[in-house]
């Protein structure tokens, strides 16, 4: 069964980038999943979509965060990370990698999720 | 962009009762790409539901997903304790992909 883990940086000041990975067990990111995203959820509130990277290679963002955002995959290592650059408060949120068998089918996996504070 | 209103934005019941949650779209959600999760306190969403009806693996059937088009129903039929928490919905669109909605609290009464 598919597990993911986030890790990176808990802390990020204002207007660098946030940098986060993903790491896949229990199957290769190659040939496991439909498509692999990230969620997050600032305190206190609700889920918000960031991005999707699709099993073809393509890649659909949020439009309010499209301008700052980039994922991408790096199978050697089994991993899919996210980019989010000029970071503010309002970037403050539990980060959450997901992954699915097919949009039809909801993000059924999830990871534990990783708290990134955006402060200096 | 679609948006999906919950309601009620929190649902007092005791164990043992019904819950019955809604999600409204503001435009037809195509072909059903309705979702629904439980989050508890402190951790991940958990999929409850896909396809508005399915149930995900390993999801009691107490819990019950029915409606397409513009409405959305969650229904757990008989509340146990570890039943407490929020729920979202989920839809695919087209831009944005994916959208929820704002969360159903339910709670102890």
């Amino acid at each position: 069964q598919l597990q993911l883990q986030e890790s990176g940086p808990g802390l990020v000041k204002p207007s660098e980038t946030l940098s986060l990975t993903c790491t896949v067990s229990g199957g290769s990111i190659s040939s496991s999943s439909y498509y692999w995203g990230w969620i997050r959820q600032p305190p206190g509130k609700g889920l918000e979509w960031i991005g999707s990277i699709y099993y073809s290679g393509s890649t659909y963002y949020n439009p309010s965060l499209k301008s700052r955002v980039t994922i991408s995959v790096d199978t050697s290592k089994n991993q899919f990370s996210l980019k989010l650059s000029s970071v503010t408060a309002a970037d403050t949120a539990v980060y959450y990698c997901v992954t699915s068998g097919g949009d039809y089918y909801g993000m059924d996996v999830w990871g534990q999720g990783t708290t990134v504070t955006v402060s200096s | 962009e679609i948006v999906l209103t919950q309601s009620p934005g929190t649902l007092s019941l005791s164990p043992g009762e019904r819950a019955t949650l809604s999600c409204r779209a503001s435009q037809s959600v195509s072909s059903s790409y309705l979702a629904w999760y439980q989050q508890k306190p402190g951790q991940a969403p958990r999929l409850l539901i896909y396809g508005a009806s399915s149930r995900a693996t390993g999801i009691p059937d107490r819990f019950s997903g029915s409606g397409s088009g513009t409405d959305f129903t969650l229904t757990i039929s008989r509340l146990e304790p570890e039943d407490f928490a929020v729920y979202y919905c989920q839809q695919y669109g087209s831009s944005p992909r994916w959208t929820f909605g704002q969360g159903t609290k339910v709670e102890i009464k």
